[in-house]
């Protein structure tokens, strides 16, 4: 079944300790990319990449981590995070920009 | 950069009525444009596009109308059902220099009501 994966589903950590939230396609999807969500705020884009070892800032970037080792893999690392990153996080791929993205099921962290 | 502004933020129709949504981008390099549905608890979906060499397009009772002079672009959905009741995003993707970045609009709430 094609699909995009995200664990954990849902988080509760507290400010500074380190995390990874894993995003895993098995579409082979050149674009990938994370959002986070937030009322009245819509989707954000944090970062994108358009292939293995590409990535770029999205809209917020600040505090978060990227790689893109391997096509199918794209984690997003919170190195010290902070109350201010409590949100709906998602992940999405698609074959190109110009394409369906596929999201992935969300993952809803609490920062304490 | 992108910025992309969405109204209204909620909408209520009666079943069987019209639903509009209005949205407008600032940069005039964004080329594709794409709206998102997403239900209660659920994650978003895609359910129309829309390229910058093309000024509508049309699904079922989905259609989007792109202006590129005034950049604006409108989702209408005819003959409204209560299984259309969710949350609506547009987007619009800027070509950055190397890049490609999407930028969404802030959501609208559509209720259906019958």
């Amino acid at each position: 079944e094609a699909q995009v994966t995200q664990n954990p589903r849902y988080l509760i950590t507290v400010t500074g300790k380190k995390l990874t939230v894993t995003c895993s396609q098995n579409m082979n999807h050149e674009y990938m990319s994370w959002y986070r969500q937030d009322p009245g705020l819509g989707l954000r884009q944090i970062y994108y990449s358009m292939n293995v070892e590409v990535t770029d800032k999205g809209d917020v970037p600040e505090g978060y981590k990227v790689s893109r080792k391997e096509k199918r893999n794209f984690p997003l690392i919170l190195e010290s995070p902070s109350p201010n990153q409590t949100s709906l996080y998602f992940c999405a791929s698609s074959p190109d920009t110009h394409n369906e993205q596929f999201f992935g099921p969300g993952t809803r962290l609490t920062v304490l | 950069g992108e910025n992309v502004e969405q109204h209204p933020s909620t909408l209520s129709v009666q079943e069987g009525d019209s639903a509009v949504i209005k949205c407008t981008y600032s940069d005039s390099a964004s080329n594709y444009f794409p709206w998102y549905k997403q239900e209660l608890g659920k994650r978003p979906q895609l359910i129309i596009d829309i390229r910058s060499n093309v000024g509508e397009k049309k699904d079922q009772r989905i259609a989007v109308t792109l202006n590129k002079t005034a950049k604006h672009f409108s989702l209408h959905i005819t003959e409204t059902q209560p299984e259309d009741s969710a949350v609506y995003f547009c987007a619009a993707l800027l070509l950055t220099g190397g890049g490609n970045k999407l930028t969404f609009g802030t959501g609208t709430q559509l209720k259906v009501e019958l």
